[in-house]
């Protein structure tokens, strides 16, 4: 059975750093497309990160230069290092993998995490 | 905003068929066939209803249906039952960008 389960969020000031992570079960990280996608309280979601199982990243525009994506083999999980944070990061952020088997040139995702929230405030 | 626009809000009563609507742009839901459709209960994590417009992945219900015209995707539930109650959001690709978008998400309500 594949499981997601992320960890590390919290409370954080603003410009400060956090390293959420998500330890993935039943599948192997690198196998496939890995994304993070996080719902501001009471909002819409927002896509914020793509890792390929090639190892390419790319980010949204509102987070690029600030937070960043990686993968620990040996662990089986996924991690997004989030710096300088901001209060518009607030948000729950979901770990999700991509639909196996999948060729198309988008990224759906059929496997998430329950989700983290990250506070960021003074 | 949102890049791509649906309705606030949608209801039908049990039994009932309701279609949500996804419009955007020649750049994306109009220019690809990329588009996918999330069901979100409260306090839940997303789960994937449709891909490619219209692709179900396997476990979801027949009574979910997705199809593409021009600039709009929608997204038709048949036969709603108390359970289809949620939010759904639609997804497109995009060429201004590597990662997808997504809609503002819709309220369907089970009267």
């Amino acid at each position: 059975e594949v499981q997601l389960v992320e960890s590390g969020g919290g409370l954080i000031q603003p410009g400060g750093s956090l390293r959420l992570s998500c330890a993935a079960s039943g599948f192997t990280v690198s196998s496939n497309y890995m994304t993070w996608v996080r719902q501001a309280p009471g909002k819409g979601l927002e896509w914020v990160s793509i890792i390929y199982s090639g190892g390419g990243t790319y980010y949204a525009d509102s987070v690029k230069g600030r937070f960043t994506i990686s993968r620990d083999y040996s662990k089986n999980t996924l991690y997004l290092q989030m710096n300088s944070l901001r209060a518009e990061d607030t948000a729950v952020y979901y770990c999700a993998r991509g639909l196996p088997s999948y060729y198309g040139s988008a990224h759906p995702v059929d496997d998430w995490g329950q989700g983290t929230l990250v506070t960021v405030s003074s | 905003q949102s890049a791509l626009t649906q309705p606030a809000s949608v209801s039908g009563s049990p039994g009932q068929s309701i279609t949500i609507s996804c419009t955007g742009t020649s750049s994306d839901v109009g220019g690809y066939n990329y588009v996918s459709w999330y069901q979100q209960h409260p306090g839940k994590a997303p789960k994937l209803m449709i891909y490619d417009v219209s692709n179900r992945p396997s476990g979801v219900s027949t009574r979910f249906s997705g199809s593409k015209s021009d600039n709009t995707a929608s997204l038709t539930i048949s036969g709603l039952q108390a359970e289809d109650e949620a939010d759904y959001y639609c997804s497109s690709y995009t060429r201004r960008s590597t990662l997808e978008v997504f809609g503002g998400g819709t309220k369907v309500s089970v009267l």
